[in-house]
């Protein structure tokens, strides 16, 4: 079955950076477009960007365009999100979602990693 | 990115009908297949349940119906159950990705 397994939760200082990932199994990993997510304490969705797992294509919206860094690893099934210059605004769960192609719907998610930024 | 508008909360009895309604522009919720419906329990994974406005995906209880008119998508829980109670997001895809504000469903 399907399954997106990410990293731990982070506790990270002000101007520091974060690296989360998502293992992907139970399909082809290239046939997929995978999405970032966030969701600050308490709040909602905030979409972040994405990426083509063959590392061909990779796109961030205006906010974090310059602060995220979206790559992918072929050999293990695994992409990564990496956001710089945190701040406290930073602090939510992040979650890598998968899109069937060209379907505009997030069909599987992982299951999110806290990243806390804290003095 | 254009904001899409849902009401803040939503409140039922069990076995009712509630509607949470998800206001955009034309460029945006005006394109029905690229709109989505996501489900989120408190502490949980979001979950999808509508796509391309009006579709469940395998699984989803028949119970969750989606609908368009003009540029509000709408998701119309049936039956309401206690399982309900949770948080919901309409999404919807016009260059990008916005989802909307979400709406916290009460059951009474």
């Amino acid at each position: 079955q399907v399954q997106l397994v990410q990293s731990g939760a982070e506790v990270k200082n002000p101007g520091a950076s974060v690296k989360v990932s998502c293992k992907a199994s139970g399909y082809t990993f290239t046939s997929y477009y995978m999405h970032w997510v966030r969701q600050a304490p308490g709040q909602g969705l905030e979409y972040m960007g994405v990426i083509n797992p063959n590392g061909r294509y990779s796109s961030s919206t205006q906010k974090f365009r310059g602060r995220v860094a979206l790559t992918t690893d072929t050999s293990t099934s695994t992409i990564y999100m990496e956001l710089s210059s945190l701040t406290s605004e930073d602090t939510a769960v992040y979650y890598c979602a998968r899109e069937p192609p060209n379907s505009f719907r997030f069909d599987s998610w992982g299951q999110g990693t806290l990243v806390t930024v804290s003095s | 990115q254009s904001a899409l508008t849902q009401p803040a909360s939503v409140s039922g009895s069990p076995g009712q009908s509630i509607t949470i309604s998800c206001t955009g522009t034309s460029s945006d919720v005006g394109n029905h297949n690229r709109v989505s419906w996501y489900e989120q329990h408190p502490g949980k994974v979001p979950k999808l349940i509508i796509y391309e406005g009006t579709k469940r995906p395998p699984g989803v209880s028949n119970r969750f119906s989606g609908s368009m008119s003009g540029n509000t998508a709408s998701l119309t829980i049936s039956g309401l159950q206690a399982d309900d109670e949770a948080d919901y997001y309409c999404c919807r895809y016009a260059s990008n990705y916005v989802f909307g504000s979400g709406t916290k469903v009460t059951v009474l």
